[in-house]
């Protein structure tokens, strides 16, 4: 099946730093999406992204399909921004299941 | 905006027991998919559903797991016999059939097996 990397798996950052987490993917996909785990367990959908750019007030994401990663940039971060942060991919076919990274999980401190 | 709904929120039971895990996608998806999280792991696939029937499984979804969607609108998972290890964050997700394939995913269900 589809194999789905982030880095890196932890950050720690200064609030009002930026930062950029990365997404590759083994195969073609039809969807990538971004989500944000927040501390109750909910999955925030933060962006259906499978090719692109896009972008969502301090977010943003670029999806490069051919070369099969995805970026996810946090500008000015705030500690509400904690959490981790987990891309999932949909292989090229039809409605397939997606399967998920292992996250990257940012602490971000005052 | 639309959403996918789950109840409970938050289920205890003893081992053994016989839960159903519940979920409301939303009204005009087709597509509906169950997920699990055991904690501090990835999210991990269990089932997909389509036109009444699993279209896809995983090695996790064995014979003590079944789905069913009894009316229009409820789409249940159902844990015959509660293992320790059934204890984990239950995802809903549901996709509508459009030129899009996003998923969109349920607030989960925290199942805690004693």
């Amino acid at each position: 099946g589809i194999q789905v990397e982030q880095s890196p798996p932890d950050l720690i950052l200064q609030e009002g730093a930026n930062s950029t987490l990365r997404c590759n993917f083994s195969d073609s996909v039809n969807n990538l999406q971004w989500f944000h785990q927040n501390p109750w367990g909910q999955l925030i959908n933060l962006f259906y992204i499978p090719s692109g750019t896009k972008q969502n007030g301090r977010l943003s994401a670029t999806t490069v399909a051919t070369e099969r990663y995805s970026l996810l940039y946090i500008s000015s971060s705030q500690t509400t921004d904690s959490g981790v942060y987990f891309c999932a991919v949909c292989g090229s076919g039809g409605y397939q299941k997606v399967t998920f990274g292992t996250g990257t999980k940012l602490q971000v401190i005052p | 905006e639309p959403e996918v709904t789950q109840t409970p929120s938050h289920q205890v039971t003893q081992m053994g027991q016989e839960v159903i895990l519940r979920c409301v996608p939303i009204s005009n998806h087709l597509y509906f998919y169950w997920y699990r999280q055991i904690l501090g792991q990835k999210v991990e696939f269990l089932v997909s559903f389509y036109n009444n029937e699993i279209s896809e499984k995983s090695e996790i979804f064995d014979d003590q797991f079944s789905v069913e969607r009894p009316d229009g609108s409820n789409f249940t998972l159902k844990i015959r016999s509660t293992k320790l290890e059934d204890s984990a964050m239950y995802f809903c997700a549901s996709v509508a059939l459009t030129a899009t394939y996003e998923q969109y995913f349920g607030p989960g269900t925290r199942l805690t097996v004693t």
